[in-house]
């Protein structure tokens, strides 16, 4: 059973700080891994994913894959506000079904 | 683009009783995918459909729930005989050849 798991559970991070978020994953067989915003009430929504080792940047956000560790990280530039949320970790296998992490409940403080 | 269509957005039952659970893919997606959320378990895949055919449905309890997608149009999940344990946020995906998973806004169920 493929597991996924996030760290931390929440994160306070000042007005224009950098945001990291960590995730961990079971299955080096992987597809692709994603990273979903959801905020109250509503469905996740994707922002960034990533297939092959290395890094990937798009706007302020970051993204950082090493599958020998079975690692992703995930690295918010300049937080604002309204990048409070909670972030899901997702590994997508065979591009069917995606596995889910816990989540990190992120908060930016003015 | 009105994105993943879910109805009803909240659904009270008795115990006992059954729920339909509603959702209309984004036009044109080849395939869609339903998930269960709560605080406990967090986000759990159930079931996926692609071009209609179910493909995997290795999250589905074995009883009491089932999914079909008659339609490209829309699919449904029936959960019959709901107990308390069944309480949770339904949320249903589609996608295309991209592989990105759009979700809807999810059914809130109780069952009391």
């Amino acid at each position: 059973q493929e597991k996924v798991q996030q760290s931390p559970e929440s994160l306070i991070v000042p007005e224009g700080a950098m945001s990291s978020l960590n995730c961990t994953f079971s299955n080096s067989a992987s597809q692709s891994i994603w990273w979903y915003q959801q905020h109250p009430g509503k469905g996740p929504e994707a922002l960034i994913s990533i297939f092959s080792n290395g890094n990937k940047k798009e706007g302020r956000l970051t993204v950082y894959l090493n599958r020998a560790s079975l690692h992703v990280s995930l690295h918010i530039r300049d937080s604002q506000p309204s990048d409070s949320a909670v972030y899901l970790c997702a590994v997508n296998y065979n591009q069917g079904k995606l596995i889910f992490g816990q989540g990190t409940k992120l908060s930016i403080k003015p | 683009n009105a994105g993943v269509i879910q109805t009803p957005r909240h659904k009270v039952t008795g115990k006992g009783q059954e729920a339909t659970l509603w959702c209309e893919p984004i036009s044109g997606h080849s395939a869609v995918f339903w998930y269960r959320q709560t605080i406990v378990q967090g986000l759990e895949f159930l079931t996926y459909f692609r071009n209609q055919a179910p493909i995997d449905d290795s999250g589905m309890p074995k009883e009491r729930f089932s999914a079909q997608m008659p339609n490209q149009s829309h699919s449904t999940l029936k959960i019959q005989s709901t107990q308390p344990q069944d309480s949770a946020v339904y949320l249903c995906a589609s996608s295309s050849l991209s592989y990105e998973q759009y979700f809807g806004p999810g059914t809130r169920l109780t069952v009391l």
